[in-house]
């Protein structure tokens, strides 16, 4: 368990609606991250929060939007959805304040079926 | 962030040592070494990291040469549960600011 929870384990949902995948990281942790990994293809990365700001980003579309809370759970939100979107969606948080820190704990995913 | 390179896929079998390497020839000084290893299915989960020389932990050695664009991950003795792909990583550390990128990784197979 590497202490990363991540809701829903499974979604389905028809093109063109709006979801939301909720992320709450290991206790302690301040940045979060968010994957996006097809079929059989690598982990793209999306977008890194760290203590409620927007860090840093990669190829994440417009129409999906992320978002880290006070408490720092965080949330993806994916709108108008496409059968292209179907995927398995991580999470993964790391950075400890005053630690050095070495990796990202990942969560066990979201998988998103768009049908 | 430098470009890493590693076998697409690779078989072995059980009871074999399995060495896995990447090249990473723009690698910058502050760059440290990563690799990580995903089942199907299920987040990718840390192996071992280093920086220069040899690291070893409990379930994986990483081997970096002097220049240091080249690094070789060792699984020793492999068992049917070390079927999974395994990421080479470089880049910083995480940080409050730091993409986490993963290539494209290697499928590696072992057979009974």
């Amino acid at each position: 368990d590497s202490g990363v929870t991540q809701t829903p384990k499974h979604l389905i949902t028809a093109t063109g609606q709006r979801v939301t995948l909720r992320c709450s990281p290991r206790s302690g942790d301040l940045s979060v991250y968010w994957y996006q990994q097809s079929l059989d293809q690598g982990l793209q990365f999306l977008i890194q929060y760290y203590n409620g700001e927007e860090r840093a980003k990669g190829n994440i579309l417009e129409r999906f939007s992320a978002q880290q809370f006070p408490d720092l759970h965080s949330e993806l939100n994916l709108s108008s959805l496409e059968l292209g979107d179907s995927a398995l969606y991580f999470c993964a948080s790391s950075v400890r304040a005053g630690q050095s820190n070495t990796e990202a704990f990942f969560g066990q995913g979201t998988r998103l079926t768009v049908v | 962030l430098a470009k890493t390179t590693q076998p697409i896929s690779m078989d072995s079998y059980e009871g074999q040592e399995v060495n896995i390497t990447c090249s990473h020839n723009n690698i910058a000084t502050n760059d440290y070494i990563t690799w990580y290893q995903q089942f199907p299915s299920q987040g990718p989960r840390f192996i071992i990291q280093g920086y220069k020389t040899k690291v070893t932990n409990e379930v994986a050695s990483l081997f970096i040469p002097a220049d240091r664009k080249s690094s070789t991950l060792s699984l020793p003795r492999v068992s049917l549960s070390d079927t999974a792909v395994y990421y080479c990583l470089v880049g910083e550390r995480p940080s409050s600011a730091s993409k986490i990128i993963f290539g494209s990784g290697t499928r590696l197979s072992i057979r009974p």
